[in-house]
């Protein structure tokens, strides 16, 4: 079992730009999870998804912020246009049925 | 309104001596999950431990045990037997409701480090 895999593992993009961070779940799980991860806000559930189905948004910070699953072993996070203030790790998670949530290694990301 | 409480930001613990970090949670639903992590400097969040609300004994994972009291809303993670590579931030986390279909909200973290 690999895993759950993120891509890429550091992203560096000027103000402005469209970042997208990927992430494949472990096979079978039928729950993802985005979360961020800042000093100051500590660990924030964007949205999550229940078998490719988005679930919860609430923690998405604004429209810029967009999350797809377009098939049970593929999600991506969007932000267009990026700002400074986006800067932090995102996490993806996996879970089966609430009972186990693995991590991906997360995604450095860097708005300048 | 706050769900997951830690209030140690930051503990200290001698080399072989057990610790104990202190979670609170707040909720109003008799099912629910309780979750602790571990993450490194290297910052992948590690799983350690898991405690469901109707588990009659406090779970346990080899160093790793928690110390579930329902009445109190707490579940303190107690690690024994302390080790230089215990030190890491720990996060305590809830799962409202059966497993299913539920996100997971985590506390503040708790930074331990091991002096040897």
């Amino acid at each position: 079992d690999a895993g759950v895999i993120q891509s890429p593992r550091h992203e560096v993009t000027e103000m402005g730009q469209e970042v997208t961070l990927r992430c494949k779940p472990i096979s079978g799980h039928n729950s993802l999870f985005w979360y961020r991860q800042t000093m100051m806000r500590g660990l924030e559930l964007l949205i999550y998804f229940n078998n490719n189905v988005p679930i919860d948004d609430s923690g998405m910070p604004e429209d810029r912020f967009s999350a797809k699953m377009p098939n049970a072993s593929f999600s991506t996070l969007k932000i267009q246009p990026s700002e400074p203030r986006d800067s932090a790790v995102y996490f993806c998670a996996s879970s089966l049925f609430g009972y186990g949530y693995t991590f991906g290694s997360g995604t450095r990301l860097t708005v300048v | 309104a706050q769900k997951i409480t830690q209030t140690q930001p930051g503990m200290f613990v001698q080399e072989k001596e057990a610790v104990t970090l202190d979670c609170t949670y707040d909720t109003s639903d008799p099912s629910y999950g309780l979750f602790w992590y571990k993450q490194p400097s290297s910052g992948e969040m590690i799983f350690l431990i898991y405690q469901g609300s109707y588990d009659q004994q406090n779970a346990t994972e080899g160093r790793y045990s928690l110390n579930f009291q329902k009445a109190r809303k707490s579940a303190n993670l107690v690690i024994s037997a302390s080790q230089l590579g215990d030190s890491a931030m720990y996060f305590c986390a809830m799962r409202e409701g059966p497993g299913g279909y539920n996100k997971l909200i985590f506390g503040a973290g708790t930074r331990l480090a091991v002096h040897p």
